[in-house]
């Protein structure tokens, strides 16, 4: 089976950097995901990471080590409405056509 | 695109009674999933289609639940009958990606209180 841990949740000041991290256990890996959820939202994309490094994307970066079963996503210039819940989720082979999420973070961002 | 649609937004029913949850994907995206969320269990897959044929449905906790996409623009949840373990948010995706690097569209979910 595959699991996935992360942070249940995190706090930081408008315009700081958070990193929420994740590690994975399944078997034939293709990629981690990250999902942004406001409270009473949809789940909506933010990254994916096949192979190793950083990938930016804005304020957002994710990052992933594949030889560590690791990755994180990295918010820099924190705002207000970040505030909300990030799933990592990982995609595999043993069903490469659907993802396994995380139980989710929720990052509170403080004035 | 005006993204995924689900209906209804809010369902409240009885125990014992028939519940539908239904999903218009995405136009062009090859892939539709439905999934569960609750603050048990987090995100769970329930049953996923491609080009409208159910792929893995080892996610749909019992014989209650049942799901159908007669066609590329149409999916339905149904549940039959009706529990209050049940209760929770019912989201309906779409990906035109097979391994979800282009992302997963969710739709707005159908919150489903059984009383």
């Amino acid at each position: 089976g595959q699991s996935l841990e992360q942070p249940s949740e995190v706090t930081a000041v408008e315009g700081a950097i958070v990193q929420i991290n994740c590690t994975y256990q399944t078997s034939g890996f293709y990629g981690l995901s990250w999902y942004q959820q406001h409270d009473g939202g949809a789940p909506t994309f933010l990254s994916y990471n096949a192979l190793d490094g950083l990938e930016e994307t804005g304020r957002f970066s994710s990052f992933l080590s594949r030889s560590d079963s690791y990755g994180y996503l990295l918010l820099q210039e924190l705002q207000m409405k970040d505030s909300a819940s990030y799933f990592c989720a990982v995609s595999h082979s043993g069903s490469a056509r659907q993802l396994t999420f995380g139980s989710g973070t929720q990052l509170t961002v403080l004035p | 695109d005006a993204g995924v649609i689900q209906s209804p937004r809010h369902e409240v029913t009885e125990m014992g009674q028939e519940v539908t949850l239904r999903c218009k994907p995405i136009s062009g995206h090859d892939y539709l999933f439905w999934y569960r969320q609750t603050m048990m269990r987090g995100l769970e897959l329930l049953i996923y289609f491609n080009n409208n044929v159910p792929i893995d449905d080892s996610g749909m906790p019992e014989d209650r639940f049942s799901a159908k996409m007669p066609n590329a623009s149409f999916s339905t949840l149904k549940i039959q009958p009706s529990e209050p373990r049940d209760s929770a948010v019912y989201f309906c995706a779409s990906s035109s990606s097979p391994r979800g690097q282009d992302g997963y569209t969710f739709g707005s979910g159908t919150r489903l209180t059984v009383v």
